[in-house]
């Protein structure tokens, strides 16, 4: 969507490796979010950000850290990429609750 | 738990149908609740909202929803349906006024239009 883009898109990773996601908006917005999406599971939230350097788990954070050094950045990382962390990683943005998020095109990650 | 349920992970209907996509959420907190629309492939692009006001909300491509807040009941409709409707859809909801409250989503439901 505009203003908001996930790199890279399709990633393929070896079990074990660290693996990396970047999401980068433009719009200035104060909230940032990772998901994940599952068959049977819908968006399950990993990690959120409220702020610069101000971040939060999510129902489903395990093995995965995330830092914000700036507004528009927001990492999600994969410290040791296992088979279950296979999925589309989607990152979304807001700015007030009432407007609801807006979210990017989904990095396609796959595990071997 | 604050939770949303969406009845039915399929929904087959004929083009020209009426489509009913069925969302539930427990709260009780008045809600801000959200639909969401996925086409292969794609991110999640915002239906309709609702906030407060009009309990019949009107989205975009002619769907339209209305908040039931005695059957804690958020149903998506469109009169007719079109091959393009063909996605899946997700119902969402931000519970509570204060504070930072973080979106809730249902599994989803999978619309398949046939000809």
């Amino acid at each position: 969507d505009a203003g908001i883009t996930q790199s890279p898109r399709h990633k393929v990773t070896e079990t074990g490796t660290p693996v990396t996601l970047r999401c980068h908006q433009t719009e200035n917005h104060r909230y940032m979010y990772w998901y994940r999406q599952d068959p049977g599971h819908g968006l399950r939230l990993i990690h959120y950000s409220y702020g610069v350097k101000d971040t939060d788990k999510g129902e489903v954070s395990d093995g995965y850290s995330v830092s914000r050094s700036k507004t528009e950045d927001f990492l999600l990382t994969l410290e040791s990429a296992t088979s279950s962390q296979t999925s589309v990683y989607f990152c979304a943005i807001s700015e007030s609750k009432i407007d609801g998020y807006t979210f990017g095109s989904g990095t396609r990650l796959t595990v071997v | 738990a604050q939770s949303v349920t969406q009845l039915g992970s399929h929904v087959s209907v004929s083009e020209g149908a009426l489509v009913l996509l069925r969302c539930n959420y427990s709260s009780s907190v008045p809600p801000y609740l959200f639909w969401y629309v996925q086409y292969p492939n794609q991110g999640l692009q915002l239906l309709l909202k609702y906030t407060t006001g009009a309990t019949l909300v009107k989205g975009i491509n002619g769907f339209e929803a209305e908040f039931k807040k005695s059957e804690t009941s958020f149903h998506l409709t469109k009169p007719s349906a079109h091959m393009s409707d063909a996605a899946e859809y997700f119902c969402a909801v931000i519970y509570g006024n204060t504070g930072f409250q973080k979106l809730v989503f249902g599994t989803g439901t999978r619309l398949l239009v046939s000809p």
